[in-house]
């Protein structure tokens, strides 16, 4: 079974950088997994920030970018504000048996 | 604007069926894959199905693989999922997602509850 890992939790602070990453259980993830990120807040649905690793759609703030760092897809944002504290969740694509897997998500909190 | 709207979650009994439906507006449906992806209480989330954009390719993960089943009409632009043999573990949120040109999913629907209990 294909298992999607990122950090439970992180801690930044207000203005500070951070990374968010998402490793696969089958090795190392490149651009053929078409990462995806998505942002989900309290009771609302999930809204998706990346696709396909590095693109952004028009809603997304320029504070959010995507990337493939150490084997991993990676969430960075930067110049973090108070409204970004959120569980983030990263997609993979395994084309060969076209699957998509999730990863548990990462609870990310700005204090 | 590109919207989703589904419908259809209610409490069913376990062994129960139930069909969702998705209805969609603002964007020409014919063209894009559709997604199911679910989200169980206080969990993440877990893709369950997707089709195609003539309905010709559909696929599941293993865990609704023989249970649940996708279609579409693309004359009315709306998407439905048919769940039969429903357990607790079926217990989530729904939401119907549209899929990008390149593999992947953009605009997520608000969800609709589907509650398996006795």
């Amino acid at each position: 079974q294909t298992v999607v890992t990122q950090e439970p939790s992180l801690t930044v602070s207000p203005g500070g950088t951070v990374t968010l990453t998402c490793a696969s259980s089958t090795g190392a993830v490149t651009s053929g997994y078409f990462p995806s990120w998505f942002q989900q807040k309290p009771g609302q649905a999930p809204r998706t920030l990346i696709y396909s690793t590095i693109n952004r759609f028009s809603w997304t703030p320029a504070r959010f970018s995507g990337s493939l760092l150490g084997g991993k897809a990676a969430l960075t944002l930067s110049g973090v504000q108070p409204e970004d504290e959120a569980e983030y969740y990263c997609l993979l694509y395994y084309g060969a048996a076209h699957l998509w897997v999730s990863g548990g998500g990462t609870k990310l909190t700005v204090l | 604007e590109v919207q989703m709207v589904e419908s259809g979650g209610v409490l069913v009994q376990p062994g129960g069926s139930l069909r969702l439906s998705c209805a969609t507006s603002g964007f020409t449906f014919s063209a894009f894959w559709m997604n199911w992806v679910r989200q169980a209480p206080g969990k993440g989330l877990e893709w369950v199905a997707n089709i195609n954009e003539d309905g010709s390719e559909k696929y599941f993960p293993d865990s609704v693989r023989g249970r649940f089943t996708i279609s579409r009409d693309n004359a009315k632009s709306s998407v439905s999922l048919e769940m039969n043999s429903l357990t607790a573990e079926d217990t989530a949120v729904y939401y119907c997602v549209r899929g990008t040109t390149q593999p992947g999913m953009d605009v997520w629907g608000q969800g609709t509850t589907v509650t398996v209990s006795s």
